[in-house]
């Protein structure tokens, strides 16, 4: 499809086992985006990635969180030895950065992946 | 980036203009205005954006105080599809992060 891809859509895991989310961007955008939402909750920024920049980090919540970029396109979330408050949907945006110029801001968003860790 | 403060819910009849408020009095000159929408378990959409000027597109206006302390979003003809958590947000235009607040919540109501 056109949209942005993310995979699984569901996910159930046990304490303390790793999992990968996976996103696949619209073709030829040049930033990435990582974000996570809890039930009931506003979205949470995890990571950025524009381009040969390095990521922007910022928002990761512990040194269990990490993300690849490979080739620019596909990106892969990894959370390891999961706890049951990482139980959340994140969710992968990606938008196209004119060169030279502002981003305009529209990110396409994923439908999520949810993870439920027992 | 500069804070938004939005009230957390709203109603509006169905048919009738939507008039989301949202506060950044402390934005820069080089600061964005950003509205999203995120309707329930989907992800969110990018409804409209603006720097000085009103903005208008087939989903919304957005009308920004000559000040640009303050921002409104209209949906012109609210329909029920329209429910909704709304979020503004304030971003310079050269900074790739997009940083969401908790938005306001809209039902539209028959």
């Amino acid at each position: 499809g056109a949209g942005v891809s993310q995979s699984p859509s569901n996910k159930v895991t046990e304490k303390g086992k790793d999992v990968e989310l996976r996103c696949d961007p619209i073709s030829g955008h040049t930033a990435l985006y990582w974000y996570r939402q809890s039930l009931g909750q506003g979205l949470e920024f995890l990571i950025y990635f524009q381009g040969n920049s390095a990521p922007d980090k910022s928002g990761l919540p512990s040194d269990r969180f990490s993300a690849e970029r490979t080739g620019g396109s596909v990106s892969t979330l990894t959370i390891q030895r999961t706890q049951q408050e990482d139980s959340a949907v994140y969710l992968c945006a990606s938008s196209l950065r004119k060169a030279g110029g502002p981003n305009t801001g529209e990110l396409f968003f994923g439908e999520g992946s949810r993870l439920t860790v027992l | 980036d500069a804070k938004t403060t939005q009230p957390p819910s709203m109603d509006c009849a169905e048919g009738r203009a939507a008039n989301l408020p949202c506060n950044h009095s402390t934005i820069s000159g080089n600061e964005y205005v950003y509205w999203y929408r995120q309707i329930h378990s989907q992800g969110p959409q990018y409804i409209i954006h603006g720097l000085k000027n009103n903005e208008t597109n087939e989903m919304a206006s957005l009308i920004i105080t000559e000040d640009r302390k303050s921002s409104t979003l209209i949906l012109p003809h609210a329909t029920l599809r329209d429910t909704a958590v709304y979020y503004c947000i304030v971003r310079r235009g050269s900074q790739g992060n997009l940083i969401f607040g908790k938005g306001t919540k809209l039902s539209v109501k028959p």
